[in-house]
């Protein structure tokens, strides 16, 4: 059990539109889910932390504004990459956890590559 | 600020025994967990340290010392699937996590 889905894998977008990444918890509820963004060979940096029905906490240097989050369901997180420029260009990976304190696992999910042209 | 370092690179060959280190300095500590993530695909876990001790899974351990605010990943009967990069990760709280720095393992025939 713990299978973690998204959706695009892969997505090409033209630098101005906006994206929009969905996590799904597939076997369980997830209370909080987090997204994490990784440039090539690199660590994961920890974006946001989004509790459902509560809005997202930012980590620091990271805009709300344009990486919107939203939790709408226990199995369901959705990610908005808005005016994309070719900075934003990276893989996207969330992860989700059973229970929204303590010492869970995270369990991650595949992944998605944004590339904006 | 939060930090985790872990070598870059680590080489071994087919059915030797690595160990990958990370020494970490956390605003909060409650565990420290170490993922692999192969090119291109999603991080996946390994083992989780709550407690000084070693933790056996299989061909893998994990170590923490909370003391010395370090621990390590050791991998036995390597094979060449076990190429990866290993990342050594802290829950700083809340079931945040930090992220080390990673290592990038690659074993030869």
């Amino acid at each position: 059990g713990a299978v973690v889905s998204q959706h695009p894998s892969r997505v090409i977008c033209k630098s101005g539109t906006s994206v929009k990444i969905e996590c799904r918890s597939l076997d369980f509820q997830a209370t909080t889910m987090f997204w994490y963004r990784q440039f090539p060979k690199k660590s994961l940096m920890l974006m946001a932390t989004s509790n459902e029905g509560s809005k997202a906490t930012y980590e620091q240097g990271v805009e709300k504004d344009k990486f919107l989050i939203n939790h709408a369901s226990l199995t369901l997180s959705t990610l908005t990459v808005t005016s994309a420029h070719p900075e934003d260009s990276s893989f996207y990976i969330c992860s989700a956890s059973k229970t929204a304190g303590g010492a869970d696992t995270q369990y991650f999910g595949p992944g998605t590559r944004l590339t904006v042209l | 600020g939060q930090s985790l370092e872990q070598p870059s690179e680590v080489t071994a060959v087919e059915g030797a025994i690595v160990q990958i280190n990370c020494t970490y300095q956390t605003s909060g500590f409650y565990g420290l967990s170490w993922y692999q993530q192969h090119d291109g695909g999603a991080p996946t876990f390994l083992s989780y340290n709550a407690l000084d001790g070693l933790e056996e899974t299989g061909r893998f351990s994990s170590f923490l010392s909370r003391s010395d605010s370090y621990g390590y990943l050791l991998l036995q009967e390597l094979q060449m699937k076990d190429s990866a990069s290993y990342f050594c990760a802290v829950n700083t709280g809340f079931q945040k996590l930090v992220f080390g720095t990673g290592t990038r393992l690659l074993v030869s025939p």
